[in-house]
């Protein structure tokens, strides 16, 4: 079993829709958890941290469910701009963070 | 203020060749970080630096790499010999904090490395 699985992608959606993507991960040790989104040929880059308690970010809520070692991410009223590849990211019980393969989303008009 | 910095952007070179790759991170993070991303794969973790320490380096997958950060400064990552498998794009992160909730790591744009 990988250490973080997510969606496969890609998701195709309509400007306006609300999307959601789904992540497992392995290690019970793991403590922090973290969405990156990575934009074509760029470098991924920090969305949102996700908190125990849920927490939201304005069209973006993002939930931790330790029990079942499950993440989630909500976009609501999705932007053509959302167009990217959203990574979910662990931060084991070592130093290293583990990346997910990234889930694609495709936002259009 | 200036980001991670990675140079070169590209490179190709010839199997057998000799490639280093340099990481200049954000200016006072201790945390130096390198990534790797092989084609349809995910993003890998390389090894971590503490300044100029090794505080990780789990993720190095042979010993034809070699990184340093000499000064805690600046890290290089050296591929000797470089092989076809090697080609990927190489990622460097760096962060003030580490072990810690909530713990930013910022990317570098990366090098994007081809073995022919």
């Amino acid at each position: 079993r990988k250490e973080v699985e997510q969606d496969p992608g890609p998701f195709n959606v309509p400007e306006g829709a609300t999307v959601a993507f789904n992540c497992t991960y392995s290690n019970s040790a793991s403590q922090s958890f973290f969405w990156y989104r990575q934009d074509c040929r760029k470098e991924p880059k920090l969305l949102m941290s996700v908190y125990s308690s849920g927490n939201e970010d304005g069209r973006f809520t993002a939930q931790l469910n330790r029990a079942s070692q499950y993440i989630s991410l909500l976009i609501r009223d999705s932007k053509l701009s959302d167009s990217a590849t959203y990574l979910c990211v662990v931060l084991g019980a070592g130093t290293a963070l583990i990346f997910g393969k990234g889930t694609t989303l495709s936002v259009s008009s | 203020e200036a980001g991670v910095t990675q140079f070169p952007s590209h490179s190709v070179i010839e199997k057998g060749q000799t490639v280093t790759l340099r990481c200049d991170p954000i200016s006072g993070h201790d945390n130096l970080y390198w990534y790797r991303r092989v084609m349809g794969k995910e993003i890998k973790f390389l090894l971590h630096f503490v300044k100029e320490s090794k505080q990780d380096e789990s993720g190095m997958p042979n010993n034809r790499f070699l990184a340093e950060r000499t000064g805690g400064t600046y890290s290089t990552l050296k591929v000797q010999p470089a092989e076809l498998e090697d080609s990927g794009v190489y990622f460097c992160a760096s962060s003030q904090d580490w072990g810690r909730l909530n713990t930013e790591a910022f990317f570098g744009q990366g090098t994007r490395l081809t073995v022919v």
